[in-house]
């Protein structure tokens, strides 16, 4: 089955610093890879999603990469804000199957 | 904006006793999940369901529990004899197309299991 890992799992940056968390997927049939944001006792929001065939992906101060033949992606946040601060998830899905496999979490501070 | 609901937000209970988690489903969505967050740690699959039937389960989803969508609109999750590391916040996503688009998640159902 598919497998996903995350790094970092704690991020500490600056307001308006960048930060960036990378996921690393195992089966090479996964196709479709959201990016969700949790908050302290709240659901999982999705933030952005990419589909295998496309590399990158922006909306606003978010974007994607994707690198399939390295089976990674990779979140990038810009000009960081104290409200970014959460746990954000990377997920993979496989094709042919519907579940979500989530990676490990990364906790971001963004301190003032 | 349409959304998943969850009912109860928090339940406490007693190990040996079972347990009914409730999910309403967006209206025109036709696949449904439980995945399950014990504190701290990521967010895992239990169970899909397509077409009113299980499409697929994994390990932690074993004969303690089961799945209904008893009368077209609640879809439940039922722990028949709760066991103390079943404590964890059990949320009920929803897709309309599948898998490979947006997931819709409930708010969370804190079980807690004493």
């Amino acid at each position: 089955g598919e497998n996903v890992e995350q790094h970092p799992s704690t991020l500490s940056v600056q307001e308006g610093d960048s930060a960036v968390i990378k996921c690393t997927y195992s089966d090479s049939a996964s196709n479709y890879f959201p990016w969700y944001k949790q908050e302290l006792g709240k659901r999982p929001q999705l933030i952005i999603d990419i589909r295998s065939n496309v590399g990158e992906k922006k909306d606003q101060r978010i974007a994607v990469t994707l690198n399939k033949t390295a089976k990674h992606f990779s979140l990038h946040i810009t000009e960081t804000q104290p409200e970014d601060s959460a746990v954000y998830f990377c997920a993979a899905v496989l094709t042919g199957f519907q579940k979500l496999v989530f990676g490990t979490g990364t906790r971001l501070l963004v301190s003032p | 904006e349409p959304e998943v609901t969850q009912t109860p937000s928090h339940q406490v209970t007693q190990m040996g006793q079972e347990v009914i988690l409730r999910c309403v489903p967006i209206s025109n969505h036709l696949y449904f999940y439980w995945y399950r967050q014990i504190l701290g740690q990521k967010v895992e699959f239990l169970v899909s369901f397509y077409n009113n039937e299980i499409s697929e389960k994994s390990e932690i989803f074993d004969d303690q529990f089961s799945v209904e969508r008893p009368d077209g609109s609640n879809f439940t999750l039922k722990i028949r004899s709760t066991k103390l590391e079943d404590s964890a916040m059990y949320f009920c996503a929803t897709h309309n197309q599948g898998g490979h688009t947006e997931a819709f998640f409930g708010q969370g159902t804190r079980l807690t299991v004493v």
